[in-house]
């Protein structure tokens, strides 16, 4: 089955500066790359999302890259502020076929400093 | 966009007895939704499967007879945790997905603690 890592497990970074998350899969035919932001006590919040027939995605503050040949996606935030630290979970499946199932990484608890 | 209600948000319950979680799609119908259970700062595994009209899919090691699942409308789906013990304490959380091209979402999540 799927295995996904992420790192690191912990970042804290200052208000404004930009902060990396990564995550690699273990399954080729994985095509669907999600991340998700979970605040305390809450379920997870869907932030972005990438397909493997696309590289990078781009959402204001927030964007994804992905490289299928080395298996490995990441999470980018720029220009962060307080609101953005949360536990980030990185996730893949394989749409086809009607596998819908989510692996999810083991998450990284993000502190921004003001 | 997508919503996805779970109730109740907290529960206590005694040992022994049995809870039901609710995970309803408010704006959509789903075939599918899962079920994941989350371990103070861990990651969230996926428990179950529950498909509308049809027996759950579980994962392995979970026992089915003790995580009970009913999928009986395209909108609801319910989990019961029969006979709960104090390891069954944890966050538990459904999800589903819109339609193909949709991202999965979350409901808020049921925090059990069994006394």
């Amino acid at each position: 089955g799927e295995n996904v890592e992420q790192h690191p497990s912990t970042l804290s970074v200052q208000e404004g500066d930009s902060a990396v998350i990564k995550c690699t899969y273990s399954d080729s035919a994985s095509n669907y790359f999600p991340w998700y932001k979970q605040e305390l006590g809450k379920g997870p919040q869907l932030i972005i999302d990438i397909r493997s027939n696309v590289g990078e995605k781009k959402d204001q503050r927030i964007a994804v890259t992905l490289n299928k040949t080395a298996k490995h996606f990441s999470l980018h935030i720029t220009e962060t502020q307080p609101e953005d630290s949360a536990v980030y979970f990185c996730a893949a499946s394989n749409r086809n076929f009607g596998n819908e199932k989510l692996t999810f990484g083991t998450g990284t608890r993000l502190t921004i400093i003001p | 966009g997508a919503v996805v209600s779970q109730h109740p948000s907290r529960v206590i319950c005694k040992s022994g007895t049995s809870v039901k979680i609710e995970c309803r799609s408010l704006d959509f119908q789903a075939t599918t939704m899962f079920w994941y259970r989350q371990f103070p700062k861990q990651s969230l595994m996926l428990m179950a499967t529950s498909n509308e009209g049809s027996k759950a899919t579980y994962e392995q090691g979970v026992e089915k007879d003790k995580f009970l699942i009913n999928h009986a409308s395209l909108t609801l789906s319910t989990l019961t945790v029969t006979s709960a013990h104090p390891e069954d304490s944890s966050f538990y959380i459904c999800s589903a997905r819109k339609g193909q091209e949709s991202g999965y979402t979350f409901g808020s999540g049921t925090r059990l603690t069994v006394v």
